[in-house]
């Protein structure tokens, strides 16, 4: 089965703080996903990968950063943590990025204070 | 912004009884897919339809997709309190960034 492995379930982090999310994919899967999900908006996507060291940005990247040095792994960075940034984290993966189901983590909860 | 749009927000059903939930998307796409998710929990996919099938099945689950409406239904028959969670329709549009954008999901609750 596919394995997608997000680093924190639950974190609490204070104001300018920079916080690291990881996420790592057992399946050599080519394509990497951060999703953020908030009541009443659903997902939405931060950053999308198709290959090492290649990002591209998605709807809401402001505030947001990546890094994707290794295959496997896809790290979302928060620069200066901003209370508007507490959220449910969601990574994914796809190994077939036009028509491919994406597997997902359970989920990163931040809480900004 | 939201591509897909599902209807009802929120759905309560007797254990046994169909679901019936719905997605609306404005653009042509490539291809619709539902994921479930449970409470706190990550999503996982259900099903994929492509935009040129109409009907797909799998277990207790059907899909439909109408290009013409730009609409999808997913049922879930003989409804099981397991099947508490949210559902979620995702697009993949036909031009342009090539890249899923979800809906805001139905919350569905099957009392025992």
């Amino acid at each position: 089965d596919v394995k997608v492995t997000q680093s924190s379930r639950y974190l609490v982090k204070r104001t300018g703080e920079k916080v690291f999310l990881e996420c790592v994919q057992d399946m050599d899967h080519e394509n990497m996903f951060w999703y953020r999900q908030d009541p009443g908006l659903g997902l939405r996507l931060i950053y999308f990968s198709y290959d090492v060291k290649m990002k591209e940005k998605g709807d809401i990247p402001e505030g947001y950063s990546v890094s994707r040095e290794k295959k496997e792994r896809f790290s979302l960075i928060l620069e200066s943590a901003s209370t508007n940034q507490t959220s449910m984290y969601l990574c994914a993966s796809s190994g077939s990025y036009l028509t491919g189901e994406l597997f997902f983590g359970e989920g990163s909860r931040l809480t900004v204070l | 912004s939201q591509q897909g749009e599902e209807d009802p927000q929120a759905l309560s059903i007797q254990e046994g009884e169909n679901a019936t939930m719905n997605c609306s998307y404005k653009t042509s796409i490539n291809n619709l897919q539902w994921y479930r998710q449970n409470s706190g929990r990550g999503l996982v996919h259900l099903i994929l339809i492509r935009s040129n099938e109409r009907e797909k099945h799998s277990g207790r689950l059907r899909v439909t997709l109408d290009t013409s409406k730009k609409s999808s239904s997913l049922l879930i028959t003989a409804s099981r309190a397991a099947d508490t969670a949210s559902y979620f329709c995702a697009t993949l549009k036909d031009k342009g960034a090539q890249k899923l954008v979800f809906g805001q999901g139905t919350r569905l609750t099957i009392n025992p």
